[in-house]
């Protein structure tokens, strides 16, 4: 049962626009949400994170929104460049510790 | 800092064969250490979760014989695949967390895994 959703498998922007990749999540026990960014075949980077304690997440070009009512967050990249091509992974995180992930967008930032 | 060095990066297999993959944390130690898998363009899917000195905890699904985690020293978890099959074939990714209560985490860089 996928307790966290990323319902846009793909996303196209082009280049110093806003990215906004969407999240849902379905378990009201998490209290931590991440952003991570992962290249083919390689492990998945830290990029930002929330509290459920905020609701704004703020770092460089990147800002995470979280809405704690509707179980939803999102990631904004302003202004969006082509480095930022990758697939985006939102992860939850509660007691257990361990890391609820997304499916994952593919972001593809055009010039 | 915080360094999860994972090997081998990929690896091809016979059917049948075993496999060993290795995460180290290079700089700090690791109490617990989270196994995943992702198949294409699906999610990291938590395998189970291993903590140093103790058995590990699988998720449902995942079977405890074929999957076999050690997690023997701070610094040093493994993952078998035992009696490999081509259904195995995917990309394994470690990842421990960092910082005392803290929700820092870091990753393997993964492996991939064929099994021929």
């Amino acid at each position: 049962d996928q307790q966290v959703k990323q319902n846009s498998p793909s996303l196209s922007v082009q280049e110093g626009r806003i990215s906004i990749l969407n999240c849902d999540y379905t378990n009201s026990m998490f209290d931590y949400f991440l952003w991570y960014k992962k290249y083919p075949a390689e492990g998945p980077t830290f990029l930002i994170s929330i509290s459920s304690i905020k609701d704004k997440n703020e770092d460089g070009r990147f800002t995470v929104f979280l809405n704690k009512s509707a179980k939803h967050l999102s990631l904004h990249i302003v202004p969006s460049q082509p480095g930022d091509s990758a697939v985006y992974f939102c992860a939850a995180s509660g007691a257990g510790y361990a890391l609820n992930f997304g499916k994952g967008t593919s972001l593809l930032v055009t010039p | 800092g915080a360094v999860v060095s994972q090997h081998p990066s990929w690896v091809i297999c016979k059917s049948g064969t075993s496999v060993k993959i290795e995460c180290r944390s290079l700089d700090f130690q690791a109490t617990t250490m989270f196994w995943y898998r992702q198949f294409p363009k699906q999610s990291l899917m938590l395998m189970a979760t291993s903590n140093e000195g103790s058995k590990a905890t699988y998720e449902q699904g995942v079977e405890k014989d074929k999957f076999l985690i050690n997690h023997a020293s701070l610094t040093l978890s493994t993952l078998t695949v035992t009696s490999a099959h081509p259904e195995d074939s995917s990309f394994y990714i470690c990842s421990a967390r960092i910082g005392a209560g803290g929700y820092g985490y870091t990753f393997g860089s993964g492996t991939r895994l064929t099994v021929v």
